[in-house]
């Protein structure tokens, strides 16, 4: 039972375009949504954040917009670089078990040049 | 600096054998996470402690076992009754039990297990 789904496991976009990475959820119990950034061999990055009760937060070129009726949320990364290349994870908290993340499946960007 | 230190960063195990992952914070975290990662399946939760002497297990925590003596170390062994134990590891620490906080949670630079 996949409770955070990122249906896109690739993306690729040229250098200084827009990416926009989605995310879906099923579980209405979600409080917080996190984004994390992951190169290979090394650990994930938390990139940014939102809460259930707002539906955009924005951090330099990173934008996450959430629309909770559609229970979904997307990352939007303007202007895209050759250095945002990296696997991309959707991850939500449940107020109900607040111990611990639901992660996605991840979505591989690759910024050409 | 703070941060956390996963070893080793490369491991090979035969089967049967039990390994133990060692996951080390300073930076005073009261929870403390062991995650896996395979390809196509994202990170699944292992097992979890908020706090010294305390763990709960995760959604996948057949065949691994923690323990957590001190707030500074959370170290995973996979043992022989995990049936498919080769993945990459990673550990992850936060300030405090997630209703307190965002849920941010800070990584290792995880361990790669390969079982021959």
């Amino acid at each position: 039972d996949q409770q955070v789904k990122q249906n896109s496991p690739s993306l690729s976009v040229q250098e200084g375009r827009i990416s926009i990475l989605n995310c879906d959820y099923t579980n209405s119990m979600f409080d917080y949504f996190l984004w994390y950034k992951k190169y290979p061999a090394e650990g994930p990055t938390f990139l940014i954040s939102i809460s259930s009760i707002k539906d955009k937060n924005e951090d330099g070129r990173f934008t996450v917009f959430l629309n909770k009726s559609a229970k979904h949320l997307s990352l939007h990364i303007v202007p895209s670089q050759p250095g945002d290349s990296a696997v991309y994870f959707c991850a939500a908290r449940d107020t109900g078990t607040a111990s611990k993340l639901t992660f996605g499946t991840g979505t591989r960007l690759q910024v050409t040049l | 600096d703070g941060g956390i230190t996963q070893s080793p960063k490369y491991l090979f195990r035969k089967e049967g054998q039990n390994v133990t992952l060692s996951c080390e914070q300073n930076l005073n975290h009261d929870a403390m996470y062991w995650y896996r990662q395979d390809p196509g399946q994202g990170l699944r939760l292992i097992y979890y402690s908020q706090i010294v002497n305390d763990f709960q297990k995760g959604d996948i925590a057949e065949g691994y076992s923690v323990s957590r003596e001190k707030k500074e170390s959370f170290p995973l062994t996979v043992t022989s009754a995990q049936k498919n134990p080769t993945a990459f590891y990673l550990c992850a620490s936060s300030i405090g039990p997630q209703s307190m906080n965002t849920g941010e949670l800070f990584f290792g630079e995880g361990s790669r297990l390969t079982v021959l």
